[in-house]
């Protein structure tokens, strides 16, 4: 079955230890997503690509990064992790046409120790 | 700016008691309206897309249906295995975000 696939499902790292998450899809969609959730808020947008092309929402800390290799994969890098950065990381693709649906993947719980 | 709200935060269902979840939006121009379901710890489940007032759509137990100013998810004869949060989310054509989320219902169902 066409997929998005995030790992790991769980990380733990340490207050300023860079970690990086990734996410895989096998739906060849042009678009990718990262969304941070905390506990019982709704997912807030941290940037996303259409094809190799980077947007950033203007609120999403310096702290974060992400790379898209190719079509399939991308990936979150949180350079110097704080206590806030706890979250849930979630991955989603799209088609590029506005009105498409956004389809989501597990998630990766994070944990800063 | 785009905003979504959805009512009531929390819901507590008997096994087979049908209730609504409200999601009330204001958009400059919705391309469309879309609910999720979220179970703890994973991911939101796509449940429907909405794109103009009027359009319903339904699966299994749950309906959704769209008016120009708010969406409801009417659940007919609940059962446990529904229990979840439900998301709404809209895409407009003037947002600067791709999809702006509400908060979500906390949906619990009793057996």
């Amino acid at each position: 079955d066409a997929m998005v696939i995030q790992n790991p499902r769980y990380q733990v790292t340490q207050f300023g230890k860079p970690v990086t998450l990734s996410c895989s899809q096998t739906l060849n969609h042009n678009v990718m997503y990262w969304y941070q959730q905390k506990s019982s808020q709704a997912p807030k947008l941290l940037f996303h690509y259409y094809d190799k092309d980077f947007n950033n929402e203007a609120d999403t800390p310096d702290n974060f990064q992400s790379r898209r290799p190719n079509t399939s994969f991308c990936f979150l890098d949180i350079r110097s992790p704080g206590l806030g950065d706890a979250a849930m990381y979630l991955c989603a693709t799209s088609r590029p046409q506005g009105q498409e649906t956004q389809y989501f993947g597990p998630g990766t719980r994070l944990l800063v120790l | 700016e785009d905003q979504v709200t959805q009512s009531p935060e929390a819901l507590r269902l008997q096994e087979g008691e049908s209730s609504s979840l409200n999601c009330s939006y204001t958009v400059s121009g919705l391309r469309g309206l879309f609910w999720y379901r979220q179970d703890p710890g994973k991911g939101p489940e796509f449940l429907f897309t909405l794109y103009s007032a009027g359009e319903e759509k339904e699966k299994e137990r749950l309906k959704a249906t769209l008016t120009k100013k708010e969406s409801f998810l009417h659940i007919t004869a609940p059962k446990p295995e529904d229990s979840a949060t439900y998301l709404c989310a809209v895409s407009s054509w003037g947002g600067n975000t791709p999809l702006v989320f509400g908060k979500g219902t906390r949906l619990s169902v009793i057996a």
